[in-house]
C-alpha cells in the first residue's frame, strides 16, 4: 500500500524567514497531494494541495512542487509569521487504494 | 454550507458505558470518513462510507461500530472501550472516495476513556 515519509519531524526558524518540508510517496498512482495545518486540539486545515498533472502551485506565502518521477513533494513557506507555528502534515492520496495517507508531520516553531 | 459538524466535542466515558459519536454534512458528498488521532501522530484511517455503504474497515476492533443513516450522516457507536482509545477521532467527507478531491474535516471528538 502507500506509504508516505515526512522530513523534518520537527523545524524552528526564525521569523521572516523560509520553511521548507518535504515529503516521499511510494505509489506511482496517487494523483492528488494535500498538505494540512494543525493547531493544537484543532481540526487539520487544508492549506494546500497539488494534482499529479501540476508541477508547481503557490498560494500567497505558500507553494508547494510536485516531482512525480522522484516521488517527491515539497512545502515552501516564505516570510514565516508565529502564527505559522503548527504541526504540518502531507498527504498522498490514490492508487491502488484510494485512501488519503498521512505522513508523519513536522512541527513547525517560528520564533518571534 | 461548507462544515462537517461533530458532536460531542468532549466526551470522558468508563470502560462499560456504550456512547455515539455524530457527524452531519450537507454538502452533498457521498463519502463519509472516520479518522482516529492520537496526540502528535498523524490521522489514522478508520472507516470509509461510500454511498451510505461501508467500503472500507481498517481492522478496527468491534468495540467501535460505525453507522451511516442517511447520506448526511455518520455515527460512530462505542461499546466496552478501553483507555488506549483515548483520543481525538475526527470525521471528514469528499464528493465521492474514489475522487482527488478536497477532504473536509469536522472539528473533532476528544474522547477520554477512564
Amino acid at each position: 500500500g502507500e506509504n508516505v515519509e515526512q522530513h523534518p519531524s520537527t523545524l524552528s526558524v526564525q521569523e521572516g524567514d523560509s520553511a521548507v518540508i518535504k515529503c516521499t510517496y511510494s505509489d506511482s498512482a496517487s494523483n492528488y497531494f494535500p498538505w494540512y495545518k494543525q493547531e493544537l486540539g484543532k481540526r487539520p486545515q487544508l492549506i494546500i494541495d497539488i494534482r499529479s498533472n501540476v508541477g508547481e502551485k503557490k498560494d500567497q506565502r505558500i507553494a508547494v512542487t510536485l516531482n512525480k518521477t522522484a516521488k517527491h513533494f515539497s512545502l515552501h513557506i516564505t516570510e514565516t509569521q508565529p502564527e505559522d507555528s503548527a504541526v504540518y502534515f502531507c498527504a498522498a492520496f490514490g492508487g491502488a487504494t484510494n485512501k488519503l495517507i498521512f505522513g508523519t508531520g513536522t512541527l513547525l516553531a517560528v520564533q518571534p | 454550507d461548507t462544515e462537517v459538524t461533530q458532536t460531542p466535542k468532549h466526551l470522558v466515558m468508563g470502560m462499560t458505558n456504550k456512547k455515539s459519536l455524530k457527524c452531519e454534512q450537507h454538502m452533498g458528498h457521498r463519502a463519509m470518513y472516520w479518522y482516529k488521532q492520537k496526540a502528535k501522530k498523524p490521522p489514522e484511517l478508520m472507516f470509509v462510507y461510500s454511498y451510505e455503504k461501508l467500503s472500507i474497515n481498517e481492522s478496527v476492533p468491534s468495540r467501535f461500530s460505525p453507522e451511516c443513516p442517511n447520506s448526511s450522516l455518520l455515527n460512530l457507536h462505542l461499546h466496552a472501550l478501553q483507555p488506549e482509545d483515548s483520543a481525538l477521532y475526527l470525521c471528514a467527507s469528499k464528493d465521492r472516495d474514489t475522487s482527488n478531491e478536497k477532504l473536509f474535516f469536522g472539528s473533532g471528538t476528544q474522547l477520554s476513556v477512564l
